[in-house]
Protein backbone atom coordinates (compact mmCIF):
# COMPACT_ATOMS: atom_id res chain seq x y z
CA UNK A 1 0.00 0.00 0.00
CA UNK A 2 1.05 3.38 -1.21
CA UNK A 3 1.88 5.62 2.19
CA UNK A 4 0.68 8.73 3.50
CA UNK A 5 1.23 11.44 1.29
CA UNK A 6 1.54 15.32 1.73
CA UNK A 7 1.45 18.42 -0.89
CA UNK A 8 3.17 20.66 -1.13
CA UNK A 9 6.75 19.72 0.24
CA UNK A 10 7.54 23.18 1.59
CA UNK A 11 5.79 26.28 1.16
CA UNK A 12 7.23 30.10 2.05
CA UNK A 13 4.35 32.61 2.85
CA UNK A 14 4.48 35.91 3.80
CA UNK A 15 2.39 37.66 6.99
CA UNK A 16 -0.67 37.70 6.75
CA UNK A 17 -1.46 35.21 3.87
CA UNK A 18 -3.18 32.53 4.04
CA UNK A 19 -2.25 28.59 3.23
CA UNK A 20 -4.01 25.42 2.55
CA UNK A 21 -1.93 21.82 3.09
CA UNK A 22 -3.27 18.46 1.79
CA UNK A 23 -2.86 14.98 3.16
CA UNK A 24 -3.75 11.60 1.45
CA UNK A 25 -3.96 9.04 4.10
CA UNK A 26 -3.20 5.29 3.15
CA UNK A 27 -5.88 3.76 1.21
CA UNK A 28 -8.80 2.59 3.56
CA UNK A 29 -7.63 4.49 6.61
CA UNK A 30 -10.63 7.15 7.78
CA UNK A 31 -9.25 8.95 10.26
CA UNK A 32 -6.44 12.06 9.81
CA UNK A 33 -4.94 13.72 12.28
CA UNK A 34 -2.46 16.84 12.11
CA UNK A 35 0.50 18.17 13.80
CA UNK A 36 2.56 20.70 13.85
CA UNK A 37 6.31 20.21 14.81
CA UNK A 38 8.86 22.81 15.88
CA UNK A 39 11.90 22.61 17.43
CA UNK A 40 10.63 24.83 20.73
CA UNK A 41 7.46 23.00 21.46
CA UNK A 42 8.04 20.06 19.86
CA UNK A 43 5.11 17.91 18.24
CA UNK A 44 1.54 19.09 18.72
CA UNK A 45 -2.02 18.05 18.43
CA UNK A 46 -3.85 20.01 16.19
CA UNK A 47 -7.18 18.27 14.70
CA UNK A 48 -8.73 14.78 13.56
CA UNK A 49 -10.84 14.20 11.26
CA UNK A 50 -13.00 11.01 10.96
CA UNK A 51 -15.74 10.25 8.18
CA UNK A 52 -15.20 13.87 7.48
CA UNK A 53 -16.13 14.62 11.09
CA UNK A 54 -13.56 16.64 13.65
CA UNK A 55 -13.87 15.22 16.44
CA UNK A 56 -10.99 16.35 18.47
CA UNK A 57 -9.00 20.28 18.51
CA UNK A 58 -5.59 20.90 20.01
CA UNK A 59 -4.47 23.95 21.59
CA UNK A 60 -4.49 26.24 18.45
CA UNK A 61 -6.13 29.36 17.57
CA UNK A 62 -9.38 29.48 15.08
CA UNK A 63 -6.53 30.75 12.21
CA UNK A 64 -6.28 26.67 11.83
CA UNK A 65 -8.54 25.23 10.74
CA UNK A 66 -9.36 21.58 8.63
CA UNK A 67 -11.82 19.65 6.66
CA UNK A 68 -11.84 16.29 5.30
CA UNK A 69 -13.71 14.46 2.46
CA UNK A 70 -15.47 11.67 1.49
CA UNK A 71 -12.43 9.97 -0.15
CA UNK A 72 -10.43 10.62 3.53
CA UNK A 73 -8.25 12.82 2.05
CA UNK A 74 -7.53 16.32 4.24
CA UNK A 75 -6.98 19.54 3.74
CA UNK A 76 -5.74 22.31 6.53
CA UNK A 77 -5.56 25.75 6.44
CA UNK A 78 -4.25 28.29 8.21
CA UNK A 79 -5.50 31.97 7.85
CA UNK A 80 -3.47 35.60 8.80
CA UNK A 81 -0.27 33.87 9.03
CA UNK A 82 2.39 34.49 11.76
CA UNK A 83 6.13 34.41 11.90
CA UNK A 84 5.54 31.69 14.63
CA UNK A 85 3.59 29.27 12.26
CA UNK A 86 6.64 28.61 10.53
CA UNK A 87 6.66 24.54 11.33
CA UNK A 88 6.35 21.18 9.81
CA UNK A 89 3.18 20.34 9.53
CA UNK A 90 2.63 16.12 9.77
CA UNK A 91 -0.57 14.54 8.96
CA UNK A 92 -1.20 11.05 10.28
CA UNK A 93 -3.73 8.64 9.12
CA UNK A 94 -4.99 5.16 10.89
CA UNK A 95 -7.60 2.46 10.02
CA UNK A 96 -10.69 3.36 12.26
CA UNK A 97 -9.72 5.61 14.53
CA UNK A 98 -12.20 3.23 16.74
CA UNK A 99 -12.76 2.48 20.84
CA UNK A 100 -8.95 1.80 21.13
CA UNK A 101 -6.47 3.79 19.67
CA UNK A 102 -5.16 2.08 16.12
CA UNK A 103 -1.48 3.10 14.84
CA UNK A 104 -0.95 6.34 13.17
CA UNK A 105 1.23 6.36 10.34
CA UNK A 106 3.01 9.68 9.71
CA UNK A 107 3.67 11.69 6.16
CA UNK A 108 6.68 13.40 5.33
CA UNK A 109 5.33 16.45 6.17
CA UNK A 110 4.75 20.34 5.17
CA UNK A 111 7.71 22.44 5.69
CA UNK A 112 6.25 26.02 5.82
CA UNK A 113 8.57 28.79 6.13
CA UNK A 114 6.67 32.05 6.96
CA UNK A 115 8.12 35.41 6.35
CA UNK B 1 -5.71 17.33 29.20
CA UNK B 2 -2.70 15.07 28.75
CA UNK B 3 1.33 15.97 29.38
CA UNK B 4 4.02 14.11 29.17
CA UNK B 5 7.66 14.15 30.45
CA UNK B 6 10.60 12.87 28.44
CA UNK B 7 14.03 12.50 29.40
CA UNK B 8 16.53 13.08 28.89
CA UNK B 9 16.55 15.41 26.29
CA UNK B 10 20.42 14.28 24.74
CA UNK B 11 21.22 10.66 25.22
CA UNK B 12 24.87 9.46 24.51
CA UNK B 13 25.99 6.17 24.16
CA UNK B 14 29.00 3.52 22.99
CA UNK B 15 27.73 1.09 20.47
CA UNK B 16 27.17 -2.04 21.67
CA UNK B 17 25.55 -0.72 25.08
CA UNK B 18 22.35 -0.29 25.95
CA UNK B 19 20.27 3.06 25.69
CA UNK B 20 17.19 3.82 28.31
CA UNK B 21 14.66 6.74 27.33
CA UNK B 22 11.74 7.59 30.08
CA UNK B 23 8.38 9.27 29.81
CA UNK B 24 5.75 10.14 32.27
CA UNK B 25 2.00 10.88 31.76
CA UNK B 26 -0.19 12.56 33.44
CA UNK B 27 -3.42 11.13 32.65
CA UNK B 28 -4.49 7.83 34.10
CA UNK B 29 -7.00 7.18 31.52
CA UNK B 30 -4.16 7.28 28.64
CA UNK B 31 -3.90 3.45 27.95
CA UNK B 32 -1.90 3.74 24.29
CA UNK B 33 1.79 5.01 24.39
CA UNK B 34 3.67 4.60 21.47
CA UNK B 35 7.44 5.12 20.40
CA UNK B 36 8.62 6.69 17.29
CA UNK B 37 11.76 7.17 16.01
CA UNK B 38 12.59 10.56 13.85
CA UNK B 39 15.79 10.50 11.42
CA UNK B 40 17.04 13.89 10.55
CA UNK B 41 14.53 14.90 7.81
CA UNK B 42 11.81 11.98 7.55
CA UNK B 43 8.93 11.50 9.01
CA UNK B 44 8.34 10.24 12.60
CA UNK B 45 8.19 6.30 12.54
CA UNK B 46 6.50 4.18 14.94
CA UNK B 47 9.32 1.58 16.41
CA UNK B 48 6.98 0.11 19.21
CA UNK B 49 3.79 0.30 20.79
CA UNK B 50 2.22 -0.52 23.76
CA UNK B 51 -1.01 -0.76 25.54
CA UNK B 52 -2.32 -0.42 29.32
CA UNK B 53 -3.40 -4.28 29.50
CA UNK B 54 0.41 -5.47 29.02
CA UNK B 55 3.18 -4.29 31.17
CA UNK B 56 5.90 -5.31 29.11
CA UNK B 57 6.53 -5.98 25.23
CA UNK B 58 9.70 -6.55 22.71
CA UNK B 59 10.79 -6.54 19.42
CA UNK B 60 14.58 -7.86 18.49
CA UNK B 61 16.73 -5.15 20.34
CA UNK B 62 13.55 -3.08 21.55
CA UNK B 63 11.23 -3.41 24.35
CA UNK B 64 9.07 -0.88 25.94
CA UNK B 65 8.02 -1.35 29.53
CA UNK B 66 4.82 0.42 31.18
CA UNK B 67 3.81 1.12 34.66
CA UNK B 68 0.27 1.99 35.01
CA UNK B 69 1.00 2.80 38.55
CA UNK B 70 3.62 5.17 38.60
CA UNK B 71 2.32 6.49 35.16
CA UNK B 72 5.52 6.00 33.47
CA UNK B 73 6.80 3.60 30.40
CA UNK B 74 10.69 3.26 29.32
CA UNK B 75 12.42 2.23 25.60
CA UNK B 76 15.13 0.19 25.61
CA UNK B 77 17.72 -0.25 22.96
CA UNK B 78 20.05 -2.96 23.43
CA UNK B 79 23.26 -3.87 21.70
CA UNK B 80 22.68 -0.21 19.74
CA UNK B 81 24.27 0.25 16.47
CA UNK B 82 25.16 3.32 14.44
CA UNK B 83 21.69 3.43 12.62
CA UNK B 84 19.66 3.82 16.07
CA UNK B 85 21.09 7.16 16.25
CA UNK B 86 17.93 9.25 15.73
CA UNK B 87 15.39 11.90 17.34
CA UNK B 88 13.01 8.97 20.02
CA UNK B 89 9.65 10.41 21.09
CA UNK B 90 7.22 8.85 23.55
CA UNK B 91 3.40 9.41 22.96
CA UNK B 92 0.52 8.58 25.06
CA UNK B 93 -3.15 8.58 24.33
CA UNK B 94 -6.68 7.22 26.17
CA UNK B 95 -8.35 6.18 22.95
CA UNK B 96 -10.26 6.20 20.51
CA UNK B 97 -7.94 8.17 18.24
CA UNK B 98 -9.83 11.37 18.72
CA UNK B 99 -7.89 13.15 21.40
CA UNK B 100 -4.73 12.66 19.17
CA UNK B 101 -1.17 11.31 20.65
CA UNK B 102 0.48 14.24 22.87
CA UNK B 103 3.80 13.54 22.83
CA UNK B 104 7.15 14.28 24.48
CA UNK B 105 9.65 16.59 23.89
CA UNK B 106 12.08 14.08 22.18
CA UNK B 107 15.20 12.77 23.14
CA UNK B 108 18.44 12.43 21.25
CA UNK B 109 19.95 8.98 21.04
CA UNK B 110 23.60 9.65 19.69
CA UNK B 111 25.50 6.71 19.18
CA UNK B 112 29.42 7.02 19.67
CA UNK B 113 31.45 4.59 17.38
Amino acid sequence: KAGVTQTPRYLIKTRGQQVTLSCSPISGHRSVSWYQQTPGQGLQFLFEYFSETQRNKGNFPGRFSGRQFSNSRSEMNVSTLELGDSALYLCASSSTGGVSTDTQYFGPGTRLTVL
Amino acid sequence: GENVEQHPSTLSVQEGDSAVIKCTYSDSASNYFPWYKQELGKRPQLIIDIRSNVGEKKDQRIAVTLNKTAKHFSLHITETQPEDSAVYFCAASWGGGADGLTFGKGTHLIIQP
